[in-house]
């Protein structure tokens, strides 16, 4: 089965500098989802796209932001970093969410210093 | 507050014994996830559990749903250095409609000689 693909594989930046994640889809699967784990947090759900549209965020500030393009790729931005947002995101993606387990990317490795 | 919890959280087992990871859930969902981590990678889809009663068994690991208690286990039989990595259990309490899975903070295992 074709993977998940996420990139940068690892992103280095300071406090106050913006970020941009990058996911790519998968033929068929039009629902994209984000998830933050961070040291000690477990996975937490940050946000979901599907068909170009904003369905569901977490518990997250708004400087946390996404959007899914037509061919259903998918971009994770955050602005204004803070060290608290060190952390891997992970993507992943699912073509029926209602049974089909969702199937994750490598993630992105977030370093803040 | 919806809560997924895992126990134990680390567990040290030697190759050849049997132990069993428990996955304790506050709401009703009738669909539970279990994901396996391996350090640094991604989370890898073991089992989805549908129903109450349900029960799947994959070589060495076999996982099971009680939606009444909201309880999952996974038993690992006759353990192998291979099965080391960090195991979670998910729920899905909206029956798909939020997008988002609920996970616990994960079960480090590992499986020594």
């Amino acid at each position: 089965e074709a993977g998940v693909t996420q990139s940068p594989t690892h992103l280095i930046k300071t406090r106050g500098q913006q970020a941009t994640l990058r996911c790519s889809p998968i033929s068929g699967h039009t629902s994209v989802y984000w998830y933050q784990q961070a040291l000690g947090l477990g996975l937490q759900f940050l946000l979901w796209y599907d068909e170009g549209e904003e369905r569901n965020r977490g518990n997250f500030p708004p400087r946390f932001s996404g959007r899914q393009f037509p061919n259903y790729s998918s971009e994770l931005n955050v602005n204004a970093l803070e060290l608290e947002d060190s952390a891997l995101y992970l993507c992943a993606r699912s073509l029926v969410e209602v049974i089909c387990p969702q199937h994750f990317g490598e993630g992105t490795r977030l370093s803040i210093l | 507050e919806l809560k997924v919890e895992q126990n134990p959280l680390f567990l040290s087992m030697q190759e050849g014994k049997n132990y069993t990871i428990y996955c304790n859930y506050s709401t009703t969902s009738d669909r539970l996830y279990w994901y396996r981590q391996d350090p640094g990678k991604s989370l890898e889809s073991l089992f989805v559990l549908l129903s109450n009663g349900a029960v799947k068994q994959e070589g060495r690991l076999m996982a099971s749903l009680d939606t009444k208690a909201r309880l999952s286990t996974l038993h690992i039989t006759a353990a192998v250095h291979d099965l080391s990595a960090t195991y979670f259990c998910a729920v899905d309490p909206y029956g798909g409609s939020q997008g988002n899975l609920i996970f616990g903070k994960g079960t480090k295992l590992s499986v020594k000689p």
